[in-house]
């Protein structure tokens, strides 16, 4: 059965602090994304990548990076988290040789920043 | 960009009712899905309807697609309060390559009374 998992639930960090974000797909997709969510908002895309250690920006890339060191795992980075970044973040894998391009997602992390 | 707009935003029927939400959207698409989402949790994917297709069915899942209104519907027949969640539209492009991605709308919030 597909699975995409995310290193914690729930997590709280000071402002300032560097705050890594770790997703892990068990599928062998090609595609993993980061996604925020925001009441009103909707999901909005961070990053993504199609490939190891090739990423590109979505739509709301400032204040974050990314690492794709290995095909399975894909890691959100907040180098100095500020408390504008509190919200809940999704991963999603989806596989290229799919005409459909489903995206299957994790549980999210719901990131608190004090 | 947000590419898929559901409508409403919200929506409260009883149980037994059906419940259709609407989505609409900009440019060409290769499909469009549909997402459920339970409070505090990932997405989930319930159905695709591809762009030479205007009627799928799953279950109690019906979905049209009208791409000369680029307009999609989603009704949930004889809905349980199970159902209660919140549902997004995704789109994906014409031309999909490697590096594409679907488009996700705000999300309608269904309530489903007992």
């Amino acid at each position: 059965d597909v699975k995409v998992t995310q290193s914690s639930r729930y997590l709280v960090k000071r402002t300032g602090e560097k705050v890594f974000l770790e997703c892990v797909q068990d599928m062998d997709h090609e595609n993993m994304f980061w996604y925020r969510q925001d009441p009103g908002l909707g999901l909005r895309l961070i990053y993504f990548s199609y490939d190891v250690k090739m990423k590109e920006k979505g739509d709301i890339p400032e204040g974050y990076s990314v690492s794709r060191e290995k095909k399975e795992r894909f890691s959100l980075i907040l180098e100095s988290a500020s408390t504008n970044q509190t919200s809940m973040y999704l991963c999603a894998s989806s596989f290229v040789g799919s005409v459909s391009y489903e995206q299957y997602f994790g549980p999210g992390t719901r990131l608190t920043v004090t | 960009s947000q590419q898929g707009e559901e409508d409403p935003q919200a929506l409260s029927i009883q149980e037994g009712e059906n419940a259709t939400m609407n989505c609409s959207y900009k440019t060409s698409i290769n499909n469009l899905q549909w997402y459920r989402q339970n409070s505090g949790r990932g997405l989930v994917h319930l159905i695709l309807i591809r762009s030479n297709e205007r009627e799928k069915h799953s279950g109690r899942l019906r979905v049209t697609l009208d791409t000369s209104k680029k307009s999609s519907s989603l009704l949930i027949t004889a809905s349980r309060a199970a159902d209660t969640a919140s549902y997004f539209c995704a789109t994906a492009p014409w031309i999909m390559g490697a590096n594409s991605k679907l488009t996700f709308g705000k999300g309608i919030t269904l309530s489903v009374r007992p």
